[in-house]
């Protein structure tokens, strides 16, 4: 079955420390990866995704991802953390084959950066 | 501009009624999802459209019922509503069907059955 795990409910990070929000997932054939931000109150923003190529994937704001194949995983990284980062975080990964493909959300993992 | 908008942003109505939320987008996309956020925060997917066309139907209640009027503009109409239908309800939409693409949400509506 086709699964994406977000295995932290909430992250706690002091601010200017490097902050890592994990994913892993399980899917048959060929991963598409994404992650959104969702800041209080708000609609999910785009992030960044991991299609094909380099394994490190740059995107908004200062985050980064590595798509790791053997370990099935595409944590989120950034290297020193605001407290503005401070908002929910979903992973996202496309399951299903043909044109039955669509996104299977994470759960969400909270990041609380504290000043 | 914004780029994909809903109306209204908050809805409050008794259990029983009927219900419309609704939802545009000016990016040129052809294809609108909605999701359903439930209180832990949970992302569903409910429908996707195509060009108009329904293309993924989730399991939801068949009280639920979108329509497309043309791929801009994708609303939702909810019959006799239930407490279990309190959530936030975000429209989506993308370039196209293919999951390479990033989606963009809209501001949500939060829904409350009393």
């Amino acid at each position: 079955a086709q699964s994406v795990a977000q295995p932290e409910d909430q992250v706690n990070v002091a601010e200017g420390n490097p902050l890592t929000v994990k994913c892993t997932y399980s899917v048959s054939g060929n991963p598409y990866l994404f992650w959104y931000v969702q800041y209080p109150n708000r609609g999910l923003q785009f992030l960044l995704k991991y299609i094909t190529g380099d394994n490190l994937v740059k995107g908004s704001y200062g985050f980064e991802a590595e798509f790791n194949k053997s370990q099935t995983s595409f944590h989120l990284k950034k290297p020193s953390a605001l407290v503005s980062d401070s908002a929910l975080y979903f992973c996202a990964v496309s399951g299903g084959a043909g044109n039955n493909r669509k996104l299977i959300w994470g759960l969400g993992t909270s990041l609380a950066v504290n000043p | 501009d914004t780029a994909v908008s809903q109306t209204p942003k908050y809805l409050v109505t008794q259990m029983g009624n009927d219900k419309s939320i609704k939802c545009e987008q000016n990016l040129g996309h052809d294809t609108m999802y909605w999701y359903k956020q439930d209180s832990k925060k949970f992302l569903k997917i409910m429908f996707s459209y195509n060009n108009k066309e329904l293309i993924i139907n989730e399991t939801v209640p068949n009280r639920f019922s979108p329509k497309s009027p043309d791929k801009a503009h994708l609303n939702l109409h909810i019959n006799s509503l239930e407490l279990g239908d309190s959530a936030v309800y975000f429209c989506a939409s993308s370039p196209d069907r293919g999951i390479t693409y990033e989606q963009y949400f809209g501001p949500g509506t939060r829904l409350t059955v009393t």
